[in-house]
């Protein structure tokens, strides 16, 4: 058990719906971090939250948003879904945000979309 | 876009064998990352090692780390079947914001 939690753990949804993903953190790290895994693309960073601030941006669509709160869980908003949004989303944590730590992973939450 | 490139994508061996994965990186790093995936699960940290090291080992996991060729190697000795995951390297990008970029990883599978 990492002490990452995601919610929830599976999801399945329409074209054109909006969904959101949560993410609680270990408890005392203050970064949090978003991929989305899939079979061709591998694991793409979407974004990086430090204490509440966006730290780093990847390729995130627009249609994404992401936001940390005061009590440092991280919530992950995707609408107007696709088919192609389909895949694993992951969320980590680490210390800090200092480059020189290790990610903690949750056990991801697989989208689906029909 | 991708920092770490890993080689081979995929690799089968037999238990008891060594297994050897390569990875290649673009940019100047602090440290670089493994990290091993098993099927449709999160990731799980397997070692870190720093810009100013060569090797680290951490059990039957040795990691290797060349600057000036921007490559690192990860070797699995006496593999068994439960070492069967897919494995990235991963480092942090040295720009404003600290994203930690994973490789396309390895799939390494070992048979009984």
């Amino acid at each position: 058990d990492s002490g990452v939690t995601q919610t929830p753990k599976h999801l399945i949804t329409a074209t054109g719906q909006r969904v959101t993903l949560r993410c609680s953190p270990r408890s005392g790290d203050l970064s949090v971090y978003w991929y989305q895994q899939s079979l061709d693309q591998g694991l793409q960073f979407l974004i990086h939250y430090y204490n509440g601030e966006e730290r780093a941006k990847g390729n995130i669509l627009e249609r994404f948003s992401a936001q940390q709160f005061p009590d440092l869980h991280s919530e992950l908003n995707l609408s107007s879904l696709e088919l192609g949004d389909s895949a694993l989303y992951f969320c980590a944590s680490s210390e800090e945000g200092r480059m020189n730590t290790e990610a903690f992973f949750g056990q991801g939450t697989r989208l689906t979309v029909v | 876009s991708q920092q770490g490139e890993e080689d081979p994508q995929a690799l089968s061996i037999q238990e008891g064998e060594n297994a050897t994965m390569n990875c290649s990186y673009k940019t100047s790093i602090n440290n670089l990352q493994w990290y091993r995936q098993n099927s449709g699960r999160g990731l799980v940290h397997l070692i870190l090692i720093r810009s100013n090291e060569r090797e680290k080992h951490s059990g039957r996991l040795r990691v290797t780390l060349d600057t000036s060729k921007k490559s690192s190697s990860l070797l699995i000795t006496a593999s068994r079947a439960a070492d069967t995951a897919s494995y990235f390297c991963a480092t942090y990008i040295n720009q404003a914001g600290t994203a930690l970029i994973f490789g396309k990883g390895t799939t390494l599978s070992v048979s009984s």
